[in-house]
């Protein structure tokens, strides 16, 4: 079974500070991908890799930056946090071949910002 | 702007009633069109991923139809159980795998 593992599910952290969320998987998938959840809207790219070291901006990026070094692992780092990027923070993977390649999900990290 | 909708936002069934809920999408430069089922507390777990008009894809009680042509997208449940209560959502693929979301069915099936 594909793993798509988030270094937390639940975090507490204060207005401007640096926060770093963690995702790793281990089907050696070439796409990666940060959503974030809130309430009545759906989820929404923020952003997305397709190789080690490249990134591309989802639709919304602003107030975020990513960091791909190795193909497994895929980080999302708010360089100052604020209230309004309190949200459920959710990752996922998939091959890159073709069309039809489901994503795999983790289990989200539901971030607050103080 | 790319919108994807989802309808009903919310279902209450019983136990056996069979249910089916509608995504709809931008009809043009289509690739593919998912489902996928997020219940409380686990992660969004892929049903479907269809690429084709006419798609029919089936797993178990749950099927899934497909009409690009006109952008809509059904979810069928046969036989609601308690444990099919979940989230569901579609999401259009765009190219380089970009998904656009909708803001998902909620179902309850009830005992």
């Amino acid at each position: 079974d594909v793993k798509v593992t988030q270094s937390s599910r639940y975090l507490v952290k204060r207005t401007g500070e640096k926060v770093f969320l963690e995702c790793v998987q281990d089907m050696d998938h070439e796409n990666m991908f940060w959503y974030r959840q809130d309430p009545g809207l759906g989820l929404r790219l923020i952003y997305f890799s397709y190789d080690v070291k490249m990134k591309e901006k989802g639709d919304i990026p602003e107030g975020y930056s990513v960091s791909r070094e190795k193909k497994e692992r895929f980080s999302l780092i708010l360089e100052s946090a604020s209230t309004n990027q309190t949200s459920m923070y959710l990752c996922a993977s998939s091959f890159l071949r073709g069309y039809n390649q489901p994503q795999h999900f983790g289990d989200g990290t539901r971030l607050s910002i103080l | 702007i790319l919108n994807v909708e989802q309808s009903p936002q919310s279902l209450h069934v019983q136990e056996g009633d069979s249910t089916n809920f509608t995504c709809s999408f931008p009809s043009s430069n289509f690739y593919a069109l998912h489902w996928y089922r997020w219940e409380t507390a686990k992660s969004p777990e892929a049903l479907f991923v269809m690429t084709l008009n006419g798609d029919e894809k089936k797993k178990g009680r749950i099927s899934a139809t497909l009409n690009t042509k006109e952008g809509y997208s059904y979810l069928y449940i046969k036989g609601s159980q308690p444990e099919d209560s979940a989230t569901y959502l579609c999401a259009f693929g765009t190219g380089f795998q970009k998904l656009v979301f909708g803001t998902g069915t909620r179902l309850l099936v009830s005992p």
